[in-house]
């Protein structure tokens, strides 16, 4: 099994409808990240976590939320999707120790298309 | 407004080839990693480079990391079709990672 899972894999829905995508972990990893790619912009942080209280904003906030349930679970949810949130989302655990920025490890991506 | 710039975006090139990819950037970063992102998979870790100046080898990719930690680049010796993929940058500040714009490289048999 994959450390890093999320659901759904692809996902089609119309303009206006609510989205959750979620991600789970089984690396023990305190840090999550959520991440959108398109082609040629590479990986935008949407938001990240430092631990289950910690909820920080990323690049690209506006028009999503998240939800830190646990130390392994992270929920990226999109109220009202709209067209340009189609796109390709990653979520991320970090191995950072206080003394090295860490590893990134992704999971396969959840594609998301909003008609 | 990207904080890294990679080029070039695209590059095809014939088995045995060299190449170079460049990550560009006018922010200081602590650190800079290069990640290797396959079709339906999510990116993996290649390198972590931390000092200004820094070299490193892994096999036939050789990675440097700018004096001023502001650039990095990455280039392959004779390529192989194993090399295919979207190769990224991140540069680590703030406790975030940045990522740059990516390079897609196909490397013909």
């Amino acid at each position: 099994d994959a450390d890093v899972t999320q659901t759904p894999r692809n996902r089609i829905t119309k303009t206006g409808k609510r989205i959750m995508l979620e991600c789970s972990q089984t690396k023990g990893h305190d840090r999550m990240y959520w991440y959108r790619q398109d082609p040629g912009l590479g990986l935008r942080l949407i938001y990240y976590s430092f631990d289950v209280k910690d909820i920080n904003k990323g690049e690209i906030s506006d028009g999503y939320s998240v939800s830190r349930q646990a130390q392994a679970k992270f929920s990226l949810s999109l109220e009202s999707a709209i067209p340009n949130q189609t796109a390709l989302y990653f979520c991320a655990t970090s191995d950072y120790s206080g003394t090295s920025i860490g590893e990134l490890f992704f999971g396969e991506g959840s594609r998301l298309t909003v008609l | 407004t990207q904080l890294l710039e990679q080029s070039p975006q695209f590059l095809s090139i014939q088995e045995g080839e060299n190449l170079t990819v460049y990550c560009n950037s006018s922010s200081v970063f602590s650190s800079l990693q290069w990640y290797r992102q396959e079709p339906g998979e999510g990116p993996v870790l290649l390198v972590t480079v931390v000092t200004g100046g820094e070299v490193k080898k892994l096999k036939r990719l050789t990675f440097q990391f700018g004096d001023a930690r502001k650039d990095s680049s990455l280039h392959i010796t004779a390529a192989q079709p194993g090399d295919t993929g979207l190769y990224l940058c991140a540069g680590g500040k703030s406790n975030q990672f940045y990522f740059g714009t990516g390079t897609s490289l196909t490397v013909i048999p």
